[in-house]
């Protein structure tokens, strides 16, 4: 079956350090994958998207990577701030479809 | 905010009654999306518009929902027969054909079904 897996235990650091999210994914054969922010009671926003054949995509602090051997992204903040505190998406679009499929989200709390 | 609006932000009802939610979508959009979120997890897709076209569905979108975009502007999601599962955030999205991969969501109406 598919799946898109996300760690369901929030990530706690530090301000200043990097965080760090990952993304898994099984039966997919994703032509790009998304990730989003979303605070609580609020729609998503997007934040990047990687194609298939690009390895890394940054954006300011924000930087992705897309393994599609090994099926996983990868979402790193750095230099993280307690606004970055927020539960992370990832979504990709299987092929030949429109509609987004989305991981569980994982919460990252950020710590002054 | 994104530029996508919905209507109303908040819907409290009782069981077995009907509710109507609008979606307006950034005006230059011609794809617009519906997804439901429950607590803890990620959105899921219901349905998905091109113009006024209804071109996907869900398996998750019973007899019970049905979605129109009358002039390829709004949309609207009507749930009938209200159950308590409905209860969720029903999530409106919109993209432009020449950039179709990314969605802008507006703020989402959350439902308690009583």
């Amino acid at each position: 079956s598919q799946k898109i897996e996300q760690n369901s235990e929030a990530l706690n650091i530090q301000e200043g350090k990097t965080a760090t999210l990952t993304c898994n994914y099984t039966n997919y054969s994703p032509a790009y994958l998304q990730w989003y922010r979303q605070d609580p009671g609020r729609g998503p926003v997007f934040l990047l998207l990687i194609r298939e054949n690009e390895k890394e995509k940054r954006k300011e602090r924000l930087k992705v990577t897309f393994d599609t051997t090994l099926k996983q992204s990868l979402f790193h903040i750095t230099a993280s701030q307690p606004a970055d505190s927020a539960t992370y998406l990832c979504a990709l679009s299987d092929t030949g479809r429109r509609a987004l499929t989305f991981g569980s989200g994982t919460r990252l709390q950020v710590q002054p | 905010d994104t530029g996508v609006s919905q209507d109303p932000r908040h819907k409290i009802t009782k069981r077995g009654q009907n509710v109507t939610f609008r979606c307006d979508p950034i005006s230059e959009h011609n794809r617009l999306y519906w997804y439901r979120q429950t607590l803890g997890q990620g959105p899921e897709f219901l349905t998905y518009f091109q113009n006024e076209a209804q071109l996907e569905k869900s398996r998750l979108l019973s007899d019970r929902f049905s979605a129109e975009r009358p002039k390829g502007s709004f949309s609207t999601l009507e749930i009938q027969r209200t159950e308590q599962g409905d209860s969720a955030m029903y999530l409106c999205a919109s993209s432009l054909k020449q950039t179709q991969e990314t969605q802008y969501f507006g703020p989402g109406t959350r439902l308690l079904v009583l």
